[in-house]
């Protein structure tokens, strides 16, 4: 059973338009939630997360959005670059045991950027 | 510094038999984790070690995975008798480990192919 769902395998925008990536969760536990971006052959870096306290995070072009009440968050790329074409994975932490510092992990978006 | 490193980055392996899969992690940092990615798959948790704990293995799909972690610092994941169902990218992360969240850094991962 996937806690975390990104149901959009894949995502196509053109050069300098809004990236908007999906992910929902099924654990109210969750108390902090991250996305990564990962490039082929390279391990996920971390870009940007966000505390289940808050609503908004936001670092230059990205910014995350979390809707507690539908158990939905999203990542918010603007303008999008060719660079920025990578996969994507929404991840969260904690289960039902609490503390845990593991990380759950979504499929992944592809994201590409056409220039 | 260097980051996480792995190695070997590619393993090809028969059918039956053992591999190790190593992790050098960002030094100084007190916390290990395992991930693997299977094709078409997110990153699923294995097992994490923090300090002198006992590590969380509860992710670990069967006895024939194990792990060790040696002076708080190099990692190493056996698995034995493999099967085809272990062909994964197995990915190693780091971390501080400090009373907020803790960012993890993910090393570029091993390729394991059982034929």
């Amino acid at each position: 059973d996937q806690q975390v769902k990104q149901n959009s395998p894949s995502l196509s925008v053109q050069e300098g338009r809004i990236s908007i990536l999906n992910c929902d969760y099924t654990n109210s536990m969750f108390d902090y939630f991250l996305w990564y971006k990962k490039y082929p052959a390279e391990g996920p870096t971390f870009l940007i997360s966000i505390s289940s306290i808050k609503d908004k995070n936001e670092d230059g072009r990205f910014t995350v959005f979390l809707n507690k009440s539908a158990k939905h968050l999203s990542l918010h790329i603007v303008p999008s670059q060719p660079g920025d074409s990578a996969v994507y994975f929404c991840a969260a932490r904690g289960d039902d045991r609490g503390g845990s510092e593991k990380l759950v992990f979504g499929k992944g978006t592809k994201l590409t950027v056409n220039p | 510094g260097a980051g996480v490193s792995q190695s070997p980055s590619n393993k090809v392996t028969e059918k039956g038999k053992d591999v190790e899969l190593r992790c050098d992690p960002i030094s100084g940092h007190t916390a290990l984790y395992w991930y693997r990615q299977s094709l078409g798959q997110g990153l699923e948790f294995l097992i994490y070690f923090q300090g002198n704990s006992a590590p969380d293995k509860s992710g670990l799909p069967s006895d024939r995975f194990s792990a060790e972690r040696t002076g708080g610092s190099v990692s190493t994941l056996t698995i034995q008798r493999t099967q085809q169902e272990d062909s994964a990218v197995y990915l190693c992360a780091s971390s501080l480990w400090t009373s907020s969240y803790n960012e993890q850094f993910f090393g570029p991962g091993t390729r394991l192919t059982v034929l």
